[in-house]
């Protein structure tokens, strides 16, 4: 199994362009997550998925969008990308909770640099 | 509103020593704990997670947390760290509802030979 996958490992992009994150995971896991890491501020969550076709958002959606058109994949969309959007970005997946918590599984991650 | 609070940014241990990181929770009901580790340049990996029964977890690695309600308490320890114990060190805590996880902004671990 290749777990959780992200592409690319590294972008630069210049204000105001657009990009996709992309990722994909193999585990057949029906919940998966987006998070950006600052220095410091540890992980906060973007948005989530609980199953194909339902996204909600998390702590800091502004700036990003999300689809979930299948189990495997969950993309990530920044449209007009701002220096403030510079981060490591992770992207996590999960069995469903249910009565309980699941471990999340983490990808490698995908490092931004908007200049 | 659920947080985690690592009040350590930095430590530096030597070879050999023990090490303990802290990790202060707030929660209203029984919380889902976990400490994640995170090696230069990789994602994060689970090293143990608290959910309920017996207070002392085992991790992987060597490690282990102890749950302390009257504390909201969950520190890591480990009895003799190696060189290849260097990371950064994440606390989380959790919601079943959506499988949610809080994390503590970290604590960076660095190895003295």
């Amino acid at each position: 199994n290749a777990g959780v996958t992200q592409t690319p490992k590294f972008r630069i992009l210049k204000i105001g362009q657009s990009m996709t994150l992309q990722c994909t995971q193999d585990m057949n896991h029906n919940y998966m997550y987006w998070y950006r890491q600052d220095p410091g501020m540890g992980l906060k969550l973007i948005y989530y998925s609980v199953g194909a076709g339902i996204t909600d958002k998390g702590e800091v959606p502004n700036g990003y969008n999300v689809s979930r058109s299948t189990t495997e994949d969950f993309p990530l969309r920044l449209e007009l990308a701002a220096p403030s959007q510079t981060s490591v970005y992770f992207c996590a997946s999960s069995y469903s909770g249910g009565a309980t918590l699941e471990t999340q599984y983490f990808g490698p991650g995908t490092r931004l640099l908007v200049l | 509103a659920q947080s985690v609070t690592q009040p350590d940014i930095h430590i530096t241990v030597s070879e050999g020593a023990s090490l303990e990181l802290r990790c202060n929770y707030s929660y209203g009901a029984t919380p889902y704990l976990f400490w994640y580790v995170q090696s230069p340049g990789q994602g994060l990996q689970l090293l143990l997670k608290y959910f309920s029964g017996d207070t002392l977890v085992q991790g992987i690695k060597g490690f282990e947390a102890e749950f302390k309600r009257s504390q909201s308490s969950f520190n890591l320890r480990k009895p003799s760290v190696h060189w290849s114990d260097a990371a950064e060190y994440f606390c989380a805590v959790g919601a079943a509802a959506g499988n949610k996880l809080t994390f503590g902004g970290g604590t960076r671990v660095l190895v003295k030979p």
